[in-house]
């Protein structure tokens, strides 16, 4: 079982759709949870980061941590095919180096 | 202020032949991690590394595979002999400090490694 689930989808949505991701984890050490978009033959980019358990919102983003369930997700609001992206998750102990990643999802946003 | 760079952006090997991948943290940064990623696949961990001293490899294959990170100069992973399966992306970060999670990492662009 790995430490971080992620469906890789695709996921194929209209533009201006409520765009739901999901990951689900094993590790209850993890604190610290992150959300990184990546476009196509590019580095990833820091999205959204979240301490313990609760809700962060930024802009068109939401992003939510569930750790009895060890459950997160990110929103998107309004989306514009340039959310056109890959979204990974990540997900962190406490003092720890290292950062898990999801394997990704895949979102296409039509216009 | 410039971001993480990696150089360089595409290497085409041989098998057997050893790659050498590049990468400059941004400035003020002294806290290096490398991942791979495989196609349709999530970055994986490799080594996180401190000036001149390696802190954490304990996930870069034991053969083959070195990483270092000199107090002049980019930080440097090394493939000797490489094999088809090394082919992927290789993807730098750097942070300020080396709490992973309680900062952000900065990533770089990326090598694209194919090992013909």
């Amino acid at each position: 079982q790995k430490e971080v689930e992620q469906d890789p989808g695709p996921l194929s949505v209209p533009e201006g759709a409520i765009v739901s991701l999901n990951c689900t984890y094993s590790n209850s050490a993890f604190q610290y949870f992150m959300w990184y978009r990546q476009y196509s033959r590019k580095g990833p980019e820091l999205l959204m980061y979240t301490y313990s358990s609760g809700n962060k919102e930024d802009g068109r983003f939401t992003a939510q941590v569930d750790k009895s369930s060890k459950y997160i997700s990110l929103f998107i609001r309004d989306s514009q095919p340039s959310d056109s992206a890959t979204y990974l998750c990540a997900m962190s102990e406490t003092g720890g180096f290292k950062t898990i990643f999801g394997a990704g999802t895949r979102l296409f946003v039509k216009a | 202020n410039a971001g993480v760079m990696q150089n360089p952006r595409h290497l085409v090997r041989r098998r057997g032949q050893e790659a050498r991948l590049r990468c400059s943290p941004m400035k003020g940064h002294s806290h290096v991690y490398w991942y791979r990623q495989l196609p349709e696949e999530g970055l994986k961990f490799m080594v996180y590394l401190q000036k001149e001293n390696i802190i954490d490899e304990s996930g870069m294959p034991k053969e083959r595979f070195s990483a270092e990170f000199p107090k002049e100069g980019p930080s440097i992973l090394r493939i000797q002999q490489v094999v088809r399966g090394d082919s992927a992306a290789y993807f730098c970060a750097s942070s300020p400090s080396g709490l992973a999670g309680q900062e952000t990492q900065y990533f770089g662009p990326g090598t694209r490694l194919l090992v013909l």
